[in-house]
């Protein structure tokens, strides 16, 4: 079954314990890219990635990190993170103008 | 910033069709038009797109103003189920899309 894995679901930590955020997707698409979504604010691009060894910021960028080293997994890490992140965060991968497939959702809560 | 502009909410009934509109006057010539909906806080699920033509298939149809400055959404028969938040999205083939706050359909018995 075609799908985005987003892992853990949930994860309640304090501020400043590095955590990394992990997505897999089995379609062997070369995009992906991190949201995450706030009350009012909509679905904001954190990173996107067009291949492997190519990532780029999106909207949000700032206090997060992503890697592409293979083409099926982008995490997203928070090397430090802080309230202002906590936040419910979504994972998503395509290929070509192919629609967007979206994971189930990482539930953040920085205390 | 997003490149469409939706009404905040709208209501159907059931059973009734449904019709999401949605302005992208700024259009460019390769870029689609797509639609997604999210269901509480699901991630968001794809429901077609399109270029040019009009477009359907097992959930939707789309229907693409000639200009290509808006496009509708159709539900044909909309179910309690389709309540949900729907995005219309524009974007290249490189997969960047831009969400805006959608339009939140409340579909009633």
């Amino acid at each position: 079954e075609a799908q985005v894995t987003q892992n853990p679901r949930y994860l309640i930590t304090v501020t400043g314990k590095k955590l990394t955020v992990t997505c897999s997707q089995n379609m062997n698409h070369e995009y992906m890219s991190w949201y995450r979504q706030d009350p009012g604010l909509g679905l904001r691009q954190i990173y996107y990635s067009m291949n492997v060894e190519v990532t780029d910021k999106g909207d949000v960028p700032e206090g997060y990190k992503v890697s592409r080293k293979e083409k099926r997994n982008f995490p997203l890490i928070l090397e430090s993170p802080s309230p202002n992140q906590t936040s419910l965060y979504f994972c998503a991968s395509s290929s070509g103008a192919r629609p967007q497939h979206f994971g189930d959702g990482t539930r953040l809560s920085i205390l | 910033d997003a490149k469409t502009t939706q009404p905040p909410s709208m209501d159907c009934a059931e059973g009734r069709a449904a019709n999401l509109p949605c302005n992208h006057s700024t259009i460019s010539g390769n870029e689609y038009v797509y639609w997604y909906r999210q269901i509480h806080s699901q991630g968001p699920q794809y429901i077609i797109h399109g270029l040019k033509n009009n477009e359907t298939n097992e959930m939707a149809s789309l229907i693409i103003t000639e200009d290509r400055k808006s496009s509708t959404l159709i539900l044909p028969h909309a179910t309690l189920r389709d309540t949900a938040v729907y995005y219309c999205i524009v974007g290249g083939s490189q997969g960047n899309l831009i969400f805006g706050k959608g339009t939140k359909l409340s579909v009633k018995p």
